[in-house]
């Protein structure tokens, strides 16, 4: 099946540095994927969508100058945590979706800043 | 996006049966349900999809009424390993559209 994977799957920061997740589509084609943020116990948070090609679309309340979304390929996308402070700690997701088929999911990034 | 309504958690023992019940009153004509799996530090795992009447799979079963303003994920004889948190889905099978995360039912499976 298709698989959507993230990198690193978990990272310790700073608090102050940038820290970036990249986001692949494996075997297809992603001219869209989404960015989500998880808290303990909490349900998955989207964060924004990201086109390729064009500026990400974020949702109300995400700045989008702390979270730089790029996506620069069919199968790349990449998530910024700029300046980084610890109330950015959380579990960030990616998904993908080909045309008619279930969304796929990335194994998710744990960040934790310190 | 269709807004969806699940029970907060659910408790079973090993080798029950689970239903899972999903509202999603405000579904549209071209939404589909999808049901996902999600255990801790993990991404989303899918489980099933379906668009009406009786979906089954290797490892699940969804039922979905002909009003199709809600739909039951069924999990034969849960083991240990189905302790999870269950997200019901509404939505097109589209690439561009975005999905929305309803609170999901975590579910404790007892010995």
């Amino acid at each position: 099946g298709a698989v959507v994977s993230q990198h690193p799957s978990w990272v310790i920061c700073k608090s102050g540095t940038s820290v970036k997740i990249e986001c692949r589509s494996l075997d297809f084609q992603a001219t869209t994927m989404f960015w989500y943020r998880q808290f303990p116990k909490q349900s998955l948070m989207l964060m924004a969508t990201s086109n390729e090609g064009s500026k990400a679309t974020y949702e109300q309340g995400v700045e989008k100058d702390k979270f730089l979304i790029n996506h620069a390929s069919l199968t790349l996308s990449t998530l910024t945590v700029t300046s980084a402070h610890p109330e950015d700690s959380s579990f960030y997701i990616c998904s993908a979706m080909r045309v008619n088929t279930e969304a796929f999911f990335g194994q998710g990034t744990r960040l934790t800043v310190v | 996006l269709a807004k969806t309504t699940q029970p907060i958690s659910m408790d079973s023992y090993e080798g029950q049966e689970v239903n899972i019940t999903c509202s999603h009153n405000n579904i549209a004509t071209n939404d589909y349900i999808t049901w996902y799996q999600q255990f801790p530090s993990q991404g989303p795992r899918f489980i099933i999809q379906g668009y009406k009447t009786k979906v089954t799979n290797e490892v699940a079963s969804l039922f979905i009424p002909a009003d199709r303003k809600s739909s039951t994920l069924s999990l034969p004889r849960v083991s240990l390993s189905d302790t999870a948190v269950y997200y019901c889905l509404v939505g097109p099978l589209s690439n561009t559209d975005k999905l929305i995360f309803g609170t999901g039912t975590r579910l404790q499976v007892f010995p």
